[in-house]
């Protein structure tokens, strides 16, 4: 049972450049989530879907798009990327009733 | 709206001495709080939830947290701290109901060091 799986872990891209991060979850959880973190800053909900096919602006969604095609798996996208988007982004997810959040072990990117 | 302050961004203590992090949360409606771990270059993992039963929770390795509502608060502390506790630690909050709005507010977090 391998929980929340973020693929790639590192990444550098030039400013302009796209990608894509994938997260995987093998629990059935309905929710999931993308979050980066910065210095200082704690972790900030970029996007959030509550089931397949259905997702939703966080608290800085700005150059980012997502995408639910199937329930396992969150797709985070950058199609444009720039230096202001260096962070290391995490996702997690949860079932829709009131428990605690999983998370995935990170995907470091650098936008040069 | 929901949010979380933490106080001190960092903290730093002796070996064997008490570990005390301070969060406090803002919620219009009663929240559920945890309070995570990230070691370095790891991911989140969850130390310890209050969900509205009892209010001082125990967590793993050691950790506890008193929800006081009339403070606002979800401390997190530790008797006696060890080596392998230094770490970066995160209260979130959630807000109590179903929906849409079900998400992790995090605070901006608290590097605890611990010295020899």
């Amino acid at each position: 049972n391998a929980g929340v799986t973020q693929t790639p872990k590192f990444r550098v891209l030039k400013t302009g450049q796209s990608m894509t991060l994938l997260c995987a979850q093998d629990m059935n959880h309905e929710y999931m989530y993308w979050y980066r973190q910065d210095p200082g800053m704690g972790l900030r909900l970029i996007h959030y879907s509550v089931g397949e096919g259905t997702t939703a602006k966080g608290e800085v969604p700005d150059g980012y798009n997502v995408s639910r095609l199937k329930k396992q798996n969150f797709l985070l996208g950058l199609e444009s990327a720039a230096p202001s988007q260096t962070s290391v982004y995490f996702c997690a997810s949860s079932y829709m009733g009131q428990t605690e959040a999983f998370f995935g072990q990170g995907t470091r990117l650098t936008v040069v | 709206a929901q949010s979380v302050t933490q106080l001190g961004s960092h903290v730093s203590v002796s070996e064997g001495a008490l570990v005390l992090l301070r969060c406090n949360y803002s919620s219009s409606v009663p929240p559920y709080l945890f309070w995570y771990v990230q070691y370095p270059n790891q991911g989140l993992q969850l130390l310890l939830k209050y969900t509205s039963a009892a209010t001082l929770v125990k967590g793993i390795n050691g950790f506890e947290a008193e929800f006081k509502k009339s403070e606002t608060s979800f401390h997190l502390t530790k008797p006696s701290a060890h080596m392998s506790d230094a770490a970066e630690y995160f209260c979130a909050v959630r807000a109590n109901y179903g929906g849409a709005t079900n998400k992790l507010i995090f605070g901006t977090g608290t590097l605890l060091a611990v010295q020899p």
